[in-house]
């Protein structure tokens, strides 16, 4: 099982709005991730979780706010959002951080957010 | 920062004949990995196939081969015997780390 879930698969949001993001794994992996990605654009990386411990934050506006409350669950709450970020959000897995060569990230389907 | 480069913005084959995408990348470290993921229309990206730079040897998986110059920090995808459920976005990624880097990406359209 290489599955990676995320839901909602469609989100519309008003720019006052809050709204959360869910991604989940149960292939017991250590490393969870959030990229961003612009229509025709490759995904950019906005964070990465290692054991439930934010790892990096690539200077990502604070209207985006990560949670990891569990090894398996990874959220983003969404808060006075932009149309501007508007996009695909992928989450991913991954067995550790490491430079193991066993690290494989394994993306799931994403959300596509749209901010009106 | 690495930068991954992805010089062919679209490509086409012919059902059953063979193409190559192009990649190239950019770093100072000599211990990374490099990935071909590919992204249908359903957008889940999806691992194709990886390469230890420290291996020499090329990987394979299947229909899909790398050709990788590690002094040339080229790393090119072979699809042999294309078929129609290939056609998708191809990301080339260099990871060190937990940092992964994408190119830009290469759409490939299999004609039937």
């Amino acid at each position: 099982d290489t599955e990676v879930t995320q839901t909602p698969k469609h989100l519309v949001m008003g720019m006052t709005n809050k709204k959360s993001l869910k991604c989940e794994q149960h292939m017991g992996h250590r490393a969870m991730y959030w990229y961003k990605q612009k229509a025709k654009k490759p995904p950019e990386l906005m964070f990465v979780y290692s054991y439930e411990k934010l790892s990096i934050n690539e200077s990502v506006p604070s209207r985006f706010s990560p949670e990891c409350p569990n090894s398996s669950l990874l959220n983003l709450h969404l808060h006075a959002l932009q149309p501007e970020d508007s996009a695909l959000y992928l989450c991913a897995s991954s067995q550790d951080n490491s430079g193991s060569a066993k690290n494989i990230q394994y993306f799931g389907a994403g959300t596509r957010l749209s901010v009106l | 920062a690495q930068t991954v480069t992805q010089s062919q913005p679209e490509m086409s084959v012919q059902e059953a004949e063979t193409v190559t995408l192009s990649c190239t990348y950019d770093t100072s470290e000599s211990d990374y990995y490099l990935f071909w993921y590919k992204q249908p229309p359903s957008r889940q990206m999806i691992l194709v196939i990886r390469q230890e730079a420290y291996k020499q040897q090329n990987a394979t998986e299947n229909r899909f081969s790398v050709n990788f110059q590690k002094a040339a920090k080229s790393f090119s995808l072979k699809i042999s015997d294309s078929q129609l459920g290939d056609a998708a976005m191809y990301f080339c990624a260099y990871r060190r780390g937990d940092d992964m880097r994408f190119g830009a990406g290469t759409r490939l359209t299999v004609k039937p």
